[in-house]
């Protein structure tokens, strides 16, 4: 069955620390893992897409990871700021068809 | 703003009334989406538009109806609903492969009262 699963469901985290967020996938065959932000109440917003053949890919504060092998990913923030408090969403996309697999994400919150 | 449009932004309803949702994206995808996302779930997907034809439904109860007279809009006709309804309600687009992913609308936080 495909699943896709984050880890943790919540963190907290003071101003300027850094986090990593996990994401672990069962989907097969694998085209690609995206991650989102989501502010409260807004859509989703396209952090960094990576596909079977890249480790990581940065944006800014954010860099994502991907381990193919392990079907693994994460997402690291550096020097976290209060804008960064959101929900981060992992999605992970097939190779056929148009479905997509999302986590139930990660809730997020800076203090300063 | 992602190019994805929807209006309006909020919407309370009672069980007995109509309304519809409006989507609008002129990023040039072929592809349009529905999502439905509870507090505490995954976004969990309705309706998928590929070139104005409907490729998925997602089991979603027929008080839904969903429509795409092109494709750069979609709706979701409401009829019925009960409060378990209540939530926010996504709209995405991307290409038609998908491969590519895709942008999200800001959504429709509804409530049926």
């Amino acid at each position: 069955k495909n699943q896709v699963e984050q880890s943790p469901q919540s963190l907290i985290i003071l101003e300027g620390k850094n986090c990593t967020l996990q994401c672990n996938y069962t989907v097969s065959p694998f085209s690609n893992l995206r991650w989102y932000k989501q502010d409260t109440g807004r859509g989703p917003v396209s952090l960094t897409i990576m596909t079977f053949s890249e480790n990581t890919k940065s944006n800014g504060r954010y860099t994502a990871t991907l381990d193919a092998d392990t079907k693994q990913s994460s997402l690291h923030i550096t020097a976290s700021q209060l804008s960064d408090s959101a929900s981060y969403i992992c999605v992970v996309t097939p190779n056929t068809g148009n479905q997509f697999y999302f986590g139930t994400g990660t809730s997020l919150t800076v203090i300063p | 703003e992602t190019g994805v449009t929807q209006t309006p932004r909020h919407l309370v309803m009672g069980m007995t009334n109509k309304k519809s949702l409006k989507c609008e994206q002129h990023l040039g995808h072929n592809a349009m989406y529905w999502y439905k996302q509870s507090a505490k779930k995954p976004l969990e997907l309705m309706f998928v538009y590929n070139f104005k034809e409907q490729t998925e439904n997602n089991s979603v109860p027929s008080r839904f109806s969903p429509e795409c007279p092109n494709s750069s809009h979609l709706f979701l006709h409401l009829h019925t609903l009960q409060p378990e309804d209540s939530a926010l309600y996504l709209c995405a687009s991307s290409q038609s492969t998908g491969t590519y992913g895709y942008t999200f609308g800001s959504g429709t936080r509804l409530t049926v009262v």
